[in-house]
């Protein structure tokens, strides 16, 4: 199957700082990509949806300031937690497609905002 | 809007067991499913991808069924050994948006 490299896998960061999470699809043309969050013992909460070159729609509660999504390439999107805060910390996970409808996942990265 | 829910939330067998974890979808308008498995702290897995035309597919001790017109999946393991210990995951793309929506998932755990 296709490959989805999601970096980093971990991070740790100060409260009040930013982070970019980065997904690449690594040998096909993602035309759309899927940010998710996942809480402790919940499932996978879709945030955004991207696709190449315009802008995410977020799903709603999800706040577009803080989130901030780019996909400004078919293999690369982008998202950065803004001003992170403790409670921003969870598990994050993207999925890319191309033309076809099969989803592929990024192994996910765990955040954690001290 | 699709719903996704997974019956049981949680199971404990003893290894050798033969399980069935359940996935049900309220639109039955969908492309494909996809089973997957999550270990703690970890991403995704896909096992199995049932397109909306099959019935079932295979791999391994794996086994997934896929009745849409009643909007119901099942993931079917076969004597079940401690590596088999996860969460797995039932996620469907629905037709016209292409999204994954996820179910909350079984937590397995199988005890030697």
């Amino acid at each position: 199957g296709a490959v989805v490299s999601q970096h980093p896998s971990w991070v740790i960061c100060k409260s009040g700082t930013s982070v970019k999470i980065e997904c690449r699809s690594l040998d096909f043309q993602a035309t759309t990509m899927f940010w998710y969050r996942q809480f402790p013992k919940q499932s996978l909460m879709l945030m955004a949806t991207s696709n190449e070159g315009s802008k995410a729609t977020y799903e709603q509660g999800v706040e577009k300031d803080k989130f901030l999504i780019n996909h400004a390439s078919l293999t690369l999107s982008t998202l950065t937690v803004t001003s992170a805060h403790p409670e921003d910390s969870s598990f994050y996970i993207c999925s890319a497609r191309a033309l076809s409808t099969e989803a592929f996942f990024g192994q996910g990265t765990r955040l954690t905002v001290v | 809007k699709q719903e996704v829910t997974q019956i049981p939330a949680a199971l404990s067998v003893p290894e050798g067991e033969n399980l069935v974890l359940n996935c049900s979808f309220t639109d039955s308008a969908i492309y494909n499913l996809q089973w997957f498995r999550q270990d703690p702290g970890k991403g995704l897995t896909s096992l199995l991808l049932i397109q909306s035309s099959q019935r079932e597919q295979t791999s391994g001790r794996l086994n997934a069924s896929l009745d849409k017109s009643s909007g119901r999946s099942t993931l079917y393991i076969a004597a079940s050994q401690p590596g088999d210990s996860a969460t797995y995951l039932c996620a469907v793309i629905s037709g016209g948006s292409y999204i994954p929506t996820f179910g909350r998932g079984t937590s397995l755990i199988v005890h030697p």
